[in-house]
């Protein structure tokens, strides 16, 4: 399969815990995003990788987030001292090209904070 | 900021007849792309559409076809022949021509959640 690819799927964890979870991109994508849905939501833009530069940051995403994107291949987004409110579907995308091309989904990651 | 909004939570279409979901968006920007992405239960987000928004011409991929209305900032998606595979929920989507200062990144509605009456 050729596609986006998350890892893991579902992720149930302890309030408290830190987690990290890991998207591999096409492999010809330059560009990766990360984004956070919460049920009954759109997804949410968090940030965003142009090679391995990590260009964008929301203001979504608090100090206890931390993205990388070593060797501008996979990605790894961490979250630290994990809250409730971290539970939602984090989904990874990826592009490349010119800015308005298509941005091809992964199935997401599933966070449970309990 | 963009905004996009879905005013139909959800939507309802026999097999086979036509439904149009309905997306407004508010910009400052002339130039934008906007997207209609489908999320079927457990599986990826697939792109179904997209319009560059200095093209007049609407859009179409087979049974998919929007009315991108530029001054009214309206963007609805139309649905013939709907089937069953097209249940799913559908997310308009916008993105800005630019990069940096808050603009990476596509903004979206909260979505619509289409049924298909077999």
């Amino acid at each position: 399969d050729t596609g986006v690819s998350q890892d893991p799927r579902h992720k149930i964890t302890k309030r408290g815990q830190n987690v990290t979870f890991r998207c591999d991109p096409i492999s010809e994508h330059n560009r990766l995003y990360w984004y956070r849905q919460t049920l009954g939501q759109g997804p949410e833009f968090l940030t965003y990788f142009q090679n391995e530069a990590q260009l964008e940051k929301s203001r979504l995403l608090s100090d206890r987030f931390s993205a990388e994107r070593p060797k501008g291949s996979f990605s790894t987004l961490e979250i630290q001292r994990t809250e409730q409110g971290d539970s939602a579907m984090y989904l990874c995308a990826s592009s490349r090209g010119l800015v308005g091309t298509e941005a091809f989904f992964g199935q997401g990651t599933r966070l449970t904070v309990v | 900021a963009q905004t996009v909004t879905q005013s139909q939570p959800e939507m309802s279409v026999q097999e086979a007849e036509t439904v149009t979901l309905s997306c407004t968006y508010d910009t400052s920007e002339s130039d934008y792309y906007l997207f209609w992405y489908k999320q079927p239960p457990s599986r990826q987000m697939i792109l179904v559409i997209r319009q560059e928004a200095y093209k007049q011409q609407n859009a179409t991929e087979n049974r998919f076809s929007v009315n991108f209305q530029k001054a009214a900032k309206s963007f609805s998606l139309k649905i013939s022949d709907s089937q069953l595979g097209d249940a799913a929920m559908y997310f308009c989507a916008y993105r800005s021509p630019y990069s940096g200062g808050g603009a990476d990144g596509l903004t979206f509605g909260k979505g619509t959640h289409l049924i298909i009456q077999p």
